[in-house]
């Protein structure tokens, strides 16, 4: 089975500052990685995602994502919070060998921008 | 890009009444459609996987007689929640996965269901 814990349900930064938000997961077998972000009413909108190749992988909006096998991470980071970057985030597993493989998502962060 | 349109994008509906939300792909055929549930402040539940042309699966704990799920078309998954309750007032979004796949889910705008 596959699960994702995301680390901090809410995390607030200073507009300019560091984002981090964390997300560690569990999957028997290879996984695919995606990160998500939804605003209010809305539905989910693709940050990045991670299948195979290279492990850093940018997304839109000057986001960009680590895939580090060792520690079973996939850590959401931008250099440079805006405040439009205000939102939910979801992390999300599927399973790199189930073509029709589900999303499974973490809980959440809220992350808000102060000014 | 990959579209998919959700409908209506909310609803009020009363105790005992049936709604159905229709999620599109509107350029691309989607060999499978998936239907979530969310609670205010939560996560994405998934509720069922829905393949073209069959039945489809839900998850452990969702009754698939109050929550039914078509999916008569490539492009077409329908979700109708039977003899809605108060506690079915929920936010419901569809994905669509793509039948050539680079992997990639898309999103619905989402539905908020609200039953008086």
């Amino acid at each position: 089975a596959q699960s994702v814990t995301q680390l901090g349900s809410h995390v607030s930064v200073s507009e300019g500052a560091l984002v981090l938000l964390r997300c560690n997961y569990s999957s028997s077998v290879p996984p695919y990685l995606f990160w998500y972000v939804q605003y209010p009413n809305q539905g989910l909108q693709l940050l990045l995602k991670y299948t195979t190749g290279a492990t850093l992988v940018k997304g839109i909006n000057g986001f960009e994502a680590e895939f580090k096998k060792s520690e079973t991470s996939f850590h959401l980071t931008k250099p440079s919070a805006h405040m439009s970057d205000a939102a939910e985030y979801f992390c999300a597993v599927s399973d790199l060998y189930n073509q029709g493989g589900k999303l499974i998502f973490g809980q959440g962060t809220e992350l808000s921008v102060k000014p | 890009g990959a579209v998919v349109s959700q409908h209506p994008s909310w609803v009020i509906c009363k105790s005992g009444t049936s709604v159905k939300i229709e999620c599109r792909s509107l350029d691309f055929q989607a060999t499978t459609m998936f239907w979530y549930r969310q609670f205010p402040k939560q996560s994405l539940m998934l509720m069922a996987t829905s393949n073209e042309g069959s039945k489809a699966t839900y998850e452990q704990g969702v009754e698939k007689d109050k929550f039914l799920i078509n999916h008569a078309s490539l492009t077409l998954s329908t979700l109708t929640v039977t003899s809605a309750h108060p506690e079915d007032s929920s936010f419901y979004i569809c994905s669509a996965k793509k039948l050539v796949a680079n992997y990639g889910y898309t999103f619905g705008s989402g539905t908020r269901l609200t039953v008086v």
